[in-house]
């Protein structure tokens, strides 16, 4: 069954730093790109961050630019996020999401949605 | 930097169509995706490419993209249907999503 799962939310101080995980499964995980999509309490979806499929293209919102930092293990089939320099602006539940199309099928993945989302892990940024 | 812009509700009654706009510059030269989250779940893919459906999405949900505005619209609206929509596009290898449409079913 293809899914993503997240984790290494909690609480953290301002100032402080956290590293988010995504297991991924079911699916061949080092030929899709993916993606880190946030959404803050009673707000709308923000993304956050995408890693293309081999991790060598690495794109972030202005908001986290400079202290979120994106990688992914391709033999764990894991994506993280090192999220540095927290502000309480930072807490949301974050989601991980993964681009609908394969390297292989279009290595171009700016025609397709994020067709699979995890359940999310939430991180509260506050002292 | 890109943005793409949804009215905050919308409200619509059981059985009739409701209609969600997405508004951005030149729109219609991107793709456009929808999103359906209900609360306290995470956001599912609706519609990709302007008017494609994922397999299990009901045919009652259909989109369209022409000009600066993206559409979906739902067809005989259940209570079901009840939730928040966002749209998303694409800036240069980035992702663009709207700031969600509160779908009220009453």
């Amino acid at each position: 069954q293809v899914q993503v799962v997240e984790s290494g939310g909690g609480v953290v101080q301002p100032g402080r730093s956290l590293r988010l995980s995504c297991a991924a499964s079911g699916f061949t995980f080092s030929s899709y790109a993916m993606n880190w999509v946030r959404q803050a309490p009673g707000k709308g979806l923000e993304w956050v961050a995408i890693i293309s499929y081999a991790g060598s293209n690495k794109y972030y919102a202005n908001s986290v630019k400079g202290r979120f930092t994106l990688s992914r293990d391709t033999s764990g089939n894991t994506l993280y996020l090192q999220m540095n320099s927290l502000r309480p602006e930072d807490t949301a539940v974050y989601y991980c999401a993964r681009v609908g199309v394969t390297v292989t099928m279009d290595p171009d993945y700016n025609y397709y949605g994020l067709d699979v989302w995890g359940q999310g892990t939430t991180v509260t940024v506050s002292s | 930097s890109y943005e793409v812009t949804q009215p905050p509700s919308v409200s619509v009654s059981p059985g009739q169509t409701a209609t969600i706009t997405c508004s951005g510059e030149k729109l219609g030269d991107k793709y456009a995706f929808w999103y359906k989250q209900k609360p306290g779940q995470s956001p599912v893919l609706l519609i990709y490419q302007d008017k494609k459906r994922p397999s299990g999405i009901p045919e009652r949900f259909s989109g369209s993209n022409s000009g600066n505005t993206a559409t979906l619209t739902i067809s005989g609206t259940q209570p079901m249907d009840e939730a928040d929509y966002y749209c998303q596009a694409w800036d240069s290898s980035t992702v663009v999503f709207g700031g969600g449409t509160k779908l009220t079913v009453l």
